[in-house]
């Protein structure tokens, strides 16, 4: 099945600071990933859109400018927290569609906490 | 309103009993359902999807679609403790990069005690 994995984990860092987090496919090509956000006991809210190739697509509410996303490659993805606050912290999980099914592969998340 | 309502729970059956996890949506555009598992500090797992109204079973879980009253249920037959988790809906329609972007239910807790 669909692999896919995000890096890292977790990171807790200071306010003020920026974080990136790496998803990748293992086994296969992705020209899309989603940037998903969770926030405790709530359900996953769609970020944005990374598109290889191109610029991403951002949710209505999500900041560009804060929230960077860079498809690197068509097996890598990379979202960027820039200048971190305390109400960023987050759980962000990426997922990327395989084979034009709906779903496909998510990452293990990344758990992330500003201080 | 939201586009996907599930009710969060929890929810808690005795072992062996048969849940059942219910979502509605207000999009008549959404083609694909799933039903995701999702334990505690991990990434949702895929457990099943269709595209059409009717029953689809794998196992012991039933996907149920009914598109003409927008509701979507997931069956579990002889629950086990192992599927103790966060049960979340998910929908999609069709995004014109090839991927399709979910809509999440908030996803209902289940506990499954021994």
């Amino acid at each position: 099945g669909a692999v896919v994995s995000q890096h890292p984990s977790w990171v807790i860092c200071k306010s003020g600071t920026s974080v990136k987090i790496e998803c990748r496919s293992l086994d296969f090509q992705a020209t899309t990933m989603f940037w998903y956000r969770q926030f405790p006991k709530q359900s996953l809210m769609l970020m944005a859109t990374s598109n290889e190739g191109s610029k991403a697509t951002y949710e209505q509410g999500v900041e560009k400018d804060k929230f960077l996303i860079n498809h690197a490659s068509l097996t890598l993805s990379t979202l960027t927290v820039t200048s971190a606050h305390p109400e960023d912290s987050s759980f962000y999980i990426c997922s990327a569609p395989k084979g034009g099914l709906a779903g496909g592969g998510f990452g293990p998340g990344t758990r992330l906490l500003v201080l | 309103q939201k586009e996907v309502e599930q009710d969060p729970g929890p929810l808690s059956v005795p072992e062996g009993a048969i849940v059942s996890l219910n979502c509605t949506y207000s999009n008549s555009a959404f083609q694909y359902f799933m039903w995701y598992r999702q334990y505690s500090r991990k990434g949702p797992e895929l457990l099943m999807y269709t595209y059409s109204s009717g029953n689809k079973e794998d196992g012991r879980f039933t996907a149920q679609v009914d598109k003409s009253s927008k509701y979507i249920s997931l069956f579990i037959r002889d629950s086990q403790p192992s599927d103790s988790a966060t049960y979340l809906c998910a929908m999609s329609v069709s995004t014109t990069g090839g991927g399709n972007k979910l809509t999440f239910g908030t996803g209902t807790q289940l506990k499954v005690e021994l």
